[in-house]
């Protein structure tokens, strides 16, 4: 069974500019969960999509958004790119997220401001 | 307060031995708790899920204490190979779901 993908593995963006991650859930699952872990620090929730809707967003300003696509993979966008966005973003995915079900993980992308 | 407080770490052990992580949660409304390992600039991967009666994976046991809001993860005969970080996770609903990741317990097992 394949896991979660991500992709670009890298990415490299100048601030101001904006910056598209995309993920794609493992089989059979319909939740997708975003995260952004900066370097040395744990990680904090962004996101999170179930059946093609936001069920909810942690506490980052609006310019971080997304949205889920009818076979369930999920985008990221960042608009406005600040240096302090530089990060692995991590992508998740689980069966429903209604019943709290055990979340895997993508191998991430690695967003580098300058 | 932080939502999900684990043990400072590092942790430094010798090859065998037993070491055990805490982690504690503030929100009662917490529902759902888990063990994840992560290796330097690795994704999350999950260890296992904790229950309330208490659950073993081999050398790996966990134990939820609801009533003190408290998670734990033993690991017996400690190998080479289970130096990374351990992070503690809660789910909860507080008007909508939440994951809370803790900051994570360094784990460095020495031959």
């Amino acid at each position: 069974e394949a896991g979660v993908t991500q992709s670009p593995t890298h990415l490299i963006k100048t601030r101001g500019q904006q910056a598209t991650l995309r993920c794609s859930p493992i089989s059979g699952h319909t939740s997708v969960y975003w995260y952004q872990q900066a370097l040395g620090l744990g990680l904090q929730f962004l996101l999170w999509y179930d059946e093609g809707e936001e069920r909810n967003r942690g506490n980052f300003p609006p310019r971080f958004s997304g949205r889920q696509f009818p076979n369930y993979s999920s985008e990221l966008n960042v608009n406005a790119l600040e240096l302090e966005d530089s990060a692995l973003y991590l992508c998740a995915s689980s069966r429903s997220g209604r019943n709290y079900n055990e979340q895997f993980f993508g191998p991430g992308t690695r967003l580098t401001v300058l | 307060r932080k939502e999900v407080e684990q043990d400072p770490g590092p942790f430094n052990v010798p090859e065998g031995a037993t070491v055990a992580f805490n982690c504690t949660y503030s929100n009662s409304a917490s529902q759902s708790f888990f063990w994840y390992r992560q290796d330097c600039r690795k994704e999350p991967k999950l260890l296992m899920s904790v229950y309330s009666s208490g659950n073993e994976d081999g050398r790996f046991t966990a134990q939820l204490n609801r009533a003190s809001q408290y998670i734990s993860l033993l690991i017996r005969d400690s190998k080479l190979s289970d130096s990374a970080t351990y992070l503690c996770v809660v789910n909860l609903n507080t008007g909508g779901f939440k994951t809370i990741f803790g900051a994570g317990t360094r784990l460095f097992v020495k031959a």
